[in-house]
């Protein structure tokens, strides 16, 4: 099925550092989303990015979407130990009003 | 101004007893989604709803039933449940399902015995 699929499945670094993230998926999209899952809790909504868009900023995180390579990646620029969660990508794709979520990376920042 | 929200946090079932999980939200979002999340599997949609009275299946629909009787609530049902049904269950909603984040509720954790 149609599935973003990040990379890689577990990151560890140390506070201060940045953290990369890289999503690939498979069909063309309408647009890509970026969530945090801290342990035990729900999903939060991160950044939404279009599919004719190129990158989005949101405070330490960017995000960049090359739909030619079909990827995203989501980066965090001087990590907190707060940071430390799961980070999904999901996509938007056709008419279904549906995402599809990839498995996650598990971003450790150890203070 | 709660978001989303879950009812119950926990539950532990017999195999072939029966349940129903509540979501209810505050935001007067149109669509409500639920999904299961599972050990290295990521979140599979289960049943959504794209207003009042509407319901459709999702990736994994088998063994559940929905109803969005209201649009702030929207039910998940287990008629029998059964082990492979042991899961995290999540609830979300967003406003309009093109182009929009959606928000979730912070989980159920269902053990089926």
């Amino acid at each position: 099925s149609q599935q973003g699929e990040e990379d890689p499945q577990a990151l560890s670094i140390q506070e201060g550092e940045n953290a990369t993230m890289n999503c690939s998926y498979k069909t063309s999209i309408n647009n890509l989303q970026w969530y945090r899952q801290n342990s035990g809790r729900g999903l939060v909504h991160l950044i939404l990015i279009r599919s004719n868009e190129r990158e989005k900023h949101s405070g330490r995180l960017r995000v960049t979407l090359d739909t030619s390579k079909k990827s995203s990646s989501l980066l965090i620029t001087a990590s907190r130990a707060a940071d430390t969660a799961s980070y999904f990508c999901a996509t938007e794709y056709g008419s279904n009003y549906k995402l599809t979520f990839g498995k996650g990376t598990l971003l450790t920042v150890n203070p | 101004n709660a978001g989303v929200t879950q009812t119950p946090k926990f539950r532990v079932l017999k195999t072939g007893q029966s349940m129903t999980l509540l979501c209810a939200q505050d935001m007067n979002h149109e669509y409500m989604y639920w999904y299961r999340q599972d050990p290295g599997m990521g979140l599979r949609l289960i049943h959504y709803s794209v207003g009042e009275g509407t319901t459709a299946k999702g990736e994994v629909p088998d063994g559940y039933n929905v109803s969005r009787l209201k649009k702030q609530n929207f039910l998940l049902g287990l008629e029998s449940a059964a082990p492979s049904q042991t899961s995290v269950y999540f609830c979300a909603s967003s406003p309009t399902g093109f182009i929009q984040p959606q928000h979730f509720g912070d989980g159920t954790r269902l053990s089926i015995l």
